[in-house]
């Protein structure tokens, strides 16, 4: 079945250091969301790809969609403790239910 | 307007016991959606609601979970016998209309506790 991997679990950074967060699918992608989730917090939809090589940037955030579509990063540019959080990958392909990856756990280290 | 809330958001019960889940959707989000997510973990699709409707039940852990919901809206996911195992946090979403594609909306949860 479809697996989606997402890697590292965890990352600690020096606030104003760059991070990034890598997601992997087994199989072709339709789409992939990225979520974030603050601590005791619920997800919250932050961006879809749909489009192979697809690049979106919010902020600080720069989001790509791999040429294969099959997996997917997250950079955050200079890192502020807002940023503080697990971030989800989530993907689906046309007929298949949606697969979340484990999340990335960010701590920023002031 | 108000966001998907759930209740309770806290449950604390005794292995063996029923408990029930609640969730109230965005109004007007036709599309519903149960998770679970296991400490440190990621979320773990159960069941979507197209309208009143699930198709595919195919998620649910075991047939000691259900889910239903009715008049378009609020949703109950419904755990028997409760095993200690079922401990997690319970994420409803909503979204406009069901698709993969579509964001989903989530609720704050519900923190379940099998002791």
């Amino acid at each position: 079945g479809q697996q989606v991997m997402q890697i590292p679990q965890y990352q600690h950074v020096q606030e104003g250091e760059d991070f990034t967060t890598y997601c992997n699918s087994s199989t072709t992608l339709s789409n992939i969301q990225w979520y974030k989730q603050r601590p005791g917090g619920h997800p919250v939809f932050l961006i879809q790809l749909v489009k192979s090589g697809e690049v979106k940037k919010q902020k600080r955030l720069t989001f790509q969609f791999g040429e294969a579509k099959k997996n997917s990063s997250l950079h955050i540019t200079a890192t502020q403790t807002t940023d503080v959080g697990t971030y989800f990958c989530a993907g689906s392909d046309r007929d298949d239910k949606i697969i979340f990856g484990k999340g990335t756990r960010l701590h920023i280290l002031p | 307007g108000a966001g998907v809330s759930q209740s309770p958001s806290n449950k604390v019960t005794e292995k063996g016991k029923d408990v029930e889940l609640r969730c109230d959707p965005i109004s007007g989000h036709t599309a519903l959606y149960w998770y679970r997510q296991r400490l440190g973990q990621g979320l773990e699709f159960l069941i979507y609601f197209q309208g009143n409707s699930a198709p595919d039940k195919s998620g649910l852990p075991s047939d000691r979970f259900s889910a239903e919901r009715t008049g378009e809206s609020v949703s109950t996911l419904t755990i028997q016998r409760t095993q200690q195992e079922d401990s997690a946090v319970y994420l409803c979403a909503s979204s406009l209309f069901f698709s993969w594609s579509y964001e989903q909306y989530f609720g704050p949860g519900t923190r379940l506790t099998v002791t």
